[in-house]
């Protein structure tokens, strides 16, 4: 499989913890993205990734948030002291450089965090 | 915030039956991406339309951009089972360059539910 792969696929946490997710993007796409989805909404942008320089961060993403990409290939969103309101969907995607012209977006099928 | 927003909120059809689904939007954008996702998993790209364009089409998919009335609609011809998702449309911020173009605003959703 040459998609998008995220792990885990659920996670389960109690308040307070701290939890670590990571996506392995298609092998050629220089672009990585993460994105938060709540039940019942689209996603919203958290980050992106050009190589290994992260260039934005939503306002979303709170200090306790924080998201690497070492050596410009896999990346890790690491939450620390997790809050029952960090409850969603997190998904990851990728895509080519785009330059001038919009390049679509690849997702992974997401991890399901669930804080107790 | 969202930037588009979808209507209907929720579709149920019968399969060989058309749907068409709307999404508006507030700023002026460089063009409009729509995307599927299935229940519990990542989002698909489908179709993507610029600001020129007026229409596309995909297969059993019809995009049409009005930006004078800054909205857009989704048309699904002969609808099958297995188009039974959720669509969004996503515009990335205008004026922002290559180097944003990923980082896309998507409204809330239309489930479409097919009935076989």
């Amino acid at each position: 499989d040459t998609g998008v792969s995220q792990d885990p696929r659920h996670k389960i946490t109690k308040r307070g913890q701290n939890v670590t997710f990571r996506c392995d993007p298609i092998s050629e796409h220089n672009r990585l993205y993460w994105y938060r989805q709540t039940l019942g909404q689209g996603p919203e942008f958290l980050t992106y990734f050009q190589n290994e320089a992260q260039l934005e961060k939503s306002r979303l993403l709170s200090d306790r948030f924080s998201a690497e990409r070492p050596k410009g290939s896999f990346s890790t969103l690491e939450i620390q002291r997790t809050e029952q309101g960090d409850s969603a969907m997190y998904l990851c995607a990728s895509s080519l450089d785009p330059g001038t012209r919009s390049s679509p977006l690849h997702f992974g099928n997401g991890t399901r965090l669930t804080v107790t | 915030s969202q930037q588009g927003e979808e209507d209907p909120q929720a579709l149920s059809i019968q399969e060989g039956e058309n749907a068409t689904m709307n999404c508006s939007y507030k700023t002026s954008i460089n063009n409009l991406q729509w995307y599927r996702q299935n229940s519990g998993r990542g989002l698909v790209h489908l179709i993507l339309i610029r600001s020129n364009e007026r229409e596309k089409h995909s297969g059993r998919l019809r995009v049409t951009l009005d930006t004078s009335k800054k909205s857009s609609s989704l048309l699904i011809t002969a609808s099958r089972a297995a188009d039974t998702a959720s669509y969004f449309c996503a515009t990335p911020p205008r004026g922002a360059g290559g180097t944003s173009y990923g980082k896309l605003t998507f409204g809330q959703g239309t489930i479409l539910t097919v009935h076989p």
